[in-house]
C-alpha cells in the first residue's frame, strides 16, 4: 500500500527564520510525483511546491524549495524568511504516474512566532 | 478565476439524515475527488469520478455514495448520517495529467448530531 507518513504533527518558528517539514512515502513505484499542498485558516488548499521523480534536481519555488532523496524515499519541505503568512497547515502528498489518486500525509502544523 | 465552489461550508444535520454535499467546477475538469480530512489522519479519498456518471471508490466509501450527473458537478451522499461522519469534506478536480496537483474547493464542515 501507498503510504505518506509526516512526522511532526506540529512545528513552530520564529518570524525570518528557516524551517524543515519532513515527509517520507512508501512505494514500490518508480515513476510518480510529489506535491507539498498549504491550507491556511481559510481551508483553501494551494499548492505550494511539486516535484518529479524522474528528476534529481531539487525543484524550488521562491522562498520554497526540497530535499528529494530518492532512495530513502524522503521529501522534506525547506520555508526560508518564514512569514507570519506561512501559518498554516502543510501536507505532503504523492501520486503514481498513470493513476489520477493523490495519497497525503497526516499533515503539520505550522505556526509562525513573531 | 478558475474554482471548485462547494455549496455549503458549514452544516449540521441529525442522525438518520440523509444528506448531500454538492461540489461544481469551472474547468472542464474530467476528474473529481471526494475527501474526508480528519486532524491526525490527513486527507482519506471517500469516491472520485474520471468522467460523466463513472465513479471509483477510494479508500473509505462506507457509508457513502456518490453522483455525477453532469461533468462539472460532483456530489457526495451519506444515506443515513451517523456521528463518526462529523467532519471537514473537500472537493477537488483534475485535467488528468499526473504533474498537476488537484484544485480544491474550500470544504464543508458537517457536523452530525
Amino acid at each position: 500500500a501507498q503510504t505518506v507518513t509526516q512526522s511532526q504533527p506540529e512545528m513552530s518558528v520564529q518570524e525570518a527564520e528557516t524551517v524543515t517539514l519532513s515527509c517520507t512515502y512508501d512505494t514500490s513505484e518508480s515513476d510518480y510525483y510529489l506535491f507539498w499542498y498549504k491550507q491556511p485558516p481559510s481551508r483553501q488548499m494551494i499548492l505550494v511546491i511539486r516535484q518529479e521523480a524522474y528528476k534529481q534536481q531539487n525543484a524550488t519555488e521562491n522562498r520554497f524549495s526540497v530535499n528529494f532523496q530518492k532512495a530513502a524515499k524522503s521529501f522534506s519541505l525547506k520555508i526560508s524568511d518564514s512569514q507570519l503568512g506561512d501559518a498554516a497547515m502543510y501536507f505532503c502528498a504523492y501520486r503514481i504516474q498513470g493513476a489520477q489518486k493523490l495519497v497525503f500525509g497526516q499533515g503539520t502544523r505550522l505556526t509562525i512566532n513573531p | 478565476d478558475v474554482k471548485v465552489t462547494q455549496s455549503s461550508r458549514y452544516l449540521v444535520k441529525r442522525t438518520g439524515e440523509k444528506v448531500f454535499l454538492e461540489c461544481v467546477q469551472d474547468m472542464d475538469h474530467e476528474n473529481m475527488f471526494w475527501y474526508r480530512q480528519d486532524p491526525g489522519l490527513g486527507l482519506r479519498l471517500i469516491y472520485f469520478s474520471y468522467d460523466v456518471k463513472m465513479k471509483e471508490k477510494g479508500d473509505i466509501p462506507e457509508g457513502y455514495s456518490v453522483s455525477r450527473e453532469k461533468k462539472e458537478r460532483f456530489s457526495l451522499i451519506l444515506e443515513s448520517a451517523s456521528t463518526n461522519q462529523t467532519s471537514m469534506y473537500l472537493c477537488a478536480s483534475s485535467s488528468g495529467p499526473p504533474e498537476q496537483g488537484y484544485t480544491f474547493g474550500s470544504g464543508t464542515r458537517l457536523t452530525v448530531v
